[in-house]
């Protein structure tokens, strides 16, 4: 299994522009969980699913931040307008039930000037 | 509300000099207690998993136990490939399957 995908690795976008980060979880897996991470406040859980059904987005910072589940083997989190606060590393991991532990991706680097 | 705090923020070992990391919890009710390891640039790898107090885990050098209110992870005679952040986290009864992470410990360990 090539594991949890995240595209892109790397994103600089300018203040105001929209941003779309995308997550692949592991075939069969039927959690997924958005998590944002910096120096300051470490790993926040933004947002998480089950069976493509969002379950718990108390941990999305603002309107501005979405994310979607369309099916089983695709997610993406969207940032619109995006401001330079929201400059961190994004994770994406999956599970399923009775699994212990999650599997992360690589995260998403993004800076926002 | 359900929280994690990890001791200390930073360790510096020789390698060889064995020690231990510290993870105190505060959950409702505790489902699962989970050590991960993060390398600069990529996403936390999963370790593992301890359930209920007095339960040990161990893979190679690393070993962790848990407590009522804490967990431990013990590093055996370390080498310079056990560099790494260590983190900590749980989920409780309350909170389904998110996992609410400590700051973690950034581990250095010289040749």
């Amino acid at each position: 299994d090539a594991g949890v995908i995240q595209s892109p690795r790397h994103e600089v976008t300018e203040m105001g522009q929209e941003v779309t980060l995308r997550c692949k979880p592991i075939s069969g897996h039927d959690y997924l969980f958005w998590y944002r991470q910096t120096m300051m406040r470490g790993l926040e859980l933004l947002i998480y699913f089950n069976n493509n059904v969002p379950i718990d987005d108390s941990g999305m910072p603002e309107d501005r931040f979405s994310a979607k589940m369309p099916n089983a083997s695709f997610s993406t989190l969207k940032i619109q307008p995006s401001e330079p606060r929201d400059s961190a590393v994004y994770f994406c991991a999956s599970t399923e039930r009775g699994q212990s532990g999650y599997t992360f991706g690589s995260g998403t680097r993004l800076t926002v000037v | 509300e359900d929280q994690v705090t990890q001791s200390p923020e930073a360790l510096r070992l020789q390698e060889g000099e064995s020690s231990s990391l510290n993870c105190s919890y505060t959950v409702s009710g505790l489902r699962g207690l989970f050590w991960y390891r993060q390398d600069p640039g990529k996403g936390p790898e999963f370790l593992f998993t301890l359930y209920s107090a007095g339960e040990e885990k161990e893979k190679e050098r690393l070993k962790a136990t848990l407590t009522k209110k804490e967990s431990f992870l013990h590093i055996t005679a370390p080498k310079p490939e056990d560099s790494a952040t260590y983190l900590c986290a749980v989920y409780s009864v309350d909170s389904s399957y998110k996992l609410i992470f400590g700051s973690g410990t950034r581990l250095l360990v010289r040749p």
